[in-house]
């Protein structure tokens, strides 16, 4: 596509539930990476795939946080047991390649809260 | 590690203002510089970039020089508009294992008034 798609882009879930977010990535980009945004904790790495692979799944919070990537292309972020601390913007980048000149381009995110 | 320091926020100025915003940077390699923008509701956007020492990167307006002497790599608009409202983030991609990882300082909130 021409740019990054997440879905959904708010979603409101109920403590202990399970949810899984959606990242569509720019056709062609081998790179992939989520980031998770909240208040006072800037953007936080939490994994990055090349191909369908992660290399590096090292800021994955805990074992409550998977991710999968099928295909080259879209990824899903999954959370099993839900908690407040949960609550943040999940956002998804991808890149044509993994160099040191290469930066991200971001989708829009996916607004979690955990009520 | 590598790490990105820069401006706490809120940083609020007039229309037509002079704009810096500072970024510091640690790494142990050689890194590529970046700078990063956030609207409101919005996603970051790359707002521009240098790979090297002492380039400059521009956009919109916006420049940014490379200056590996001081480590630093801070943000600097001659003339800033209302639409220019958002959060700024600086960042790096370090050379070497993780060259595929952004590490981004904590954010600057600008709002500019009319």
């Amino acid at each position: 596509g021409a740019g990054v798609s997440q879905s959904p882009s708010n979603k409101v879930t109920e403590k202990g539930k399970d949810v899984e977010l959606r990242c569509d990535p720019i056709s062609g980009h081998t790179a992939l990476y989520w980031y998770r945004q909240s208040l006072g904790q800037g953007l936080e790495f939490l994994i990055y795939f090349q191909g369908n692979s992660a290399p590096d799944k090292s800021g994955l919070p805990s074992d409550r946080f998977s991710a999968e990537r099928t295909g080259g292309s879209v990824s899903t972020l999954t959370i099993q047991r839900t908690q407040q601390e949960d609550s943040a913007v999940y956002l998804c980048a991808s890149s044509p390649g993994q160099g040191v000149n290469y930066g991200y381009t971001f989708g829009s995110g996916t607004r979690l809260t955990v009520v | 590690g590598d790490s990105v320091t820069q401006m706490e926020g809120p940083v609020t100025l007039s229309e037509e203002a002079f704009l810096t915003i500072n970024c510091t940077y640690t790494a142990t390699g050689y890194p590529s510089l970046f700078w990063y923008v956030q609207y409101p509701g919005e996603g970051l956007q790359l707002l521009l970039k240098a790979t090297k020492a002492d380039d400059k990167g521009s956009n919109k307006g916006f420049e940014a020089t490379y200056r590996k002497e001081t480590t630093s790599f801070h943000l600097e608009k001659g003339s800033v508009q209302v639409s220019d409202s958002a959060v700024y983030f600086c960042a790096l991609k370090d050379s070497g294992g993780s060259n595929y990882k952004l590490t981004f300082g904590k954010g600057t909130l600008l709002t500019v008034n009319p």
